[in-house]
Order: C-alpha cells, then sequence, then structure tokens
C-alpha cells in the first residue's frame, strides 16, 4: 500500500511570513494529492489538489508543488494570517479493489501568531 | 450540489454499549463511502470503504462493523464498546476514481 510521510509535525510563523509542509510517498503509481485543512472539532476541508500530471498549481495565497521523481509533494502558504491556523493534512491516492483510496499523513499544526 | 449528512453529533455510551452511526450523502449516485476515525490530536485512520451496496472492505481489525444497505447511505456500528473507540468519527464520499474526498461533519464519541 501506500505510505505518506508529513513534515513538520507542527509549525509556528509570524502573521505574515511564509509556511512550506512537505509530504513524502512511497507508491510511484499515485496520481493525485490533495491537501485538507481542518480547524478545532471541524471537519477536514479540502483547500487544494493536485494531479501527477501537473507540476504546480496555485490559489490566491496557496500553492502545492508535486515532484514525481522524488515522491514528494509540498504546500505553501504565503503571507499567513491567523485563520491560516489549523491541522494541515497531505494524502496520496491508493488504488485498490476498485476504490482509490486516500492515505493521509499524519498532519502538521500551524500556528499563526499575530 | 453534494450535501453529506451524519448524525448524532455527539454520543456519550458506556463501555460494552452498541453503537450505530448513520451518514448519508445527497445528490450524487454511486458514491464511494468511507469511514475514519480520528482519535483526538491525531490522524485520519481509515475504518471502512464501500464501493457499492452490499459491498464493504475492512482496513483494520477492530470491534465495529460497517453496513450500506442503500446506495447513499452507510452505517457503522459495533455489538459492544470497547474505551478506545472513543473518538471523532468522519465518513466521507468521493466520486469513482482518484477523486477529492468530501467529509462529513462527523461524530464525537466518548466512551465512559
Amino acid at each position: 500500500g501506500e505510505n505518506v510521510e508529513q513534515h513538520p509535525s507542527t509549525l509556528s510563523v509570524q502573521e505574515g511570513d511564509s509556511a512550506v509542509i512537505k509530504c513524502t510517498y512511497s507508491d510511484s503509481a499515485s496520481n493525485y494529492f490533495p491537501w485538507y485543512k481542518q480547524e478545532l472539532g471541524k471537519r477536514p476541508q479540502l483547500i487544494i489538489d493536485i494531479r501527477s500530471n501537473v507540476g504546480e498549481k496555485k490559489d490566491q495565497r496557496i500553492a502545492v508543488t508535486l515532484n514525481k521523481t522524488a515522491k514528494h509533494f509540498s504546500l505553501h502558504i504565503t503571507e499567513t494570517q491567523p485563520e491560516d491556523s489549523a491541522v494541515y493534512f497531505c494524502a496520496a491516492v491508493y488504488s485498490g479493489a476498485g476504490s482509490y483510496q486516500l492515505t493521509f499523513g499524519k498532519g502538521t499544526k500551524l500556528s499563526v501568531i499575530p | 450540489s453534494q450535501t453529506i449528512h451524519q448524525w448524532p453529533a455527539t454520543l456519550v455510551q458506556p463501555v460494552g454499549s452498541p453503537l450505530s452511526l448513520e451518514c448519508t450523502v445527497e445528490g450524487t449516485s454511486n458514491p464511494n463511502l468511507y469511514w475514519y476515525r480520528q482519535a483526538a490530536g491525531r490522524g485520519l485512520q481509515l475504518l471502512f470503504y464501500s464501493v457499492g451496496i452490499g459491498q464493504i472492505s475492512s482496513e483494520v481489525p477492530q470491534n465495529l462493523s460497517a453496513s450500506r444497505p442503500q446506495d447513499r447511505q452507510f452505517i457503522l456500528s459495533s455489538k459492544k464498546l470497547l474505551l478506545s473507540d472513543s473518538g471523532f468519527y468522519l465518513c466521507a464520499w468521493s466520486q469513482r476514481g482518484p477523486y477529492e474526498q468530501y467529509f462529513g461533519p462527523g461524530t464525537r464519541l466518548t466512551v465512559t
């Protein structure tokens, strides 16, 4: 199966600075990589995703990069704001038995200090 | 648009009692359905997934079971809860294929 490693587990940044979260995956056949944001006590929400035929994708202050050769992908948040504080999960798709399962990283707790 | 519902939102149950959590999806057909558990401050653990009615796959051996009696209904059950079953239970759905999963609001279960 797939294995996803995520670093760092915690990250503190000053408001306005950038934050970078990195993930690696093991299955070279994985071709879909979403990122989720989970605020305290709430459900994970999809914030951005990338497919294997794309190297980078941006959505306002959020960007994701993918290096298929090295099997790693990263989330970049620029001009961080206090409302960006949350736990972020990366994931990689794993295909098995007709179902496309997401394997999640263990999460990064991002704290943005005003 | 698609909507996913879960109930109850919170539940406090004694050890050894049964459990039934329900998840329903609206606005789509033939979805893949998933049950996850999240312990406090931890990541997402996939418990079960289903690609169709009556088709359930288990990822982790445990005292929980799942059923899919209808296309857009997914139920998580237990005959006897353990303390270690406490956690935040999330149902999710996705279209068939390598697509994003959308999570329900979750059920917070406390086993006492």
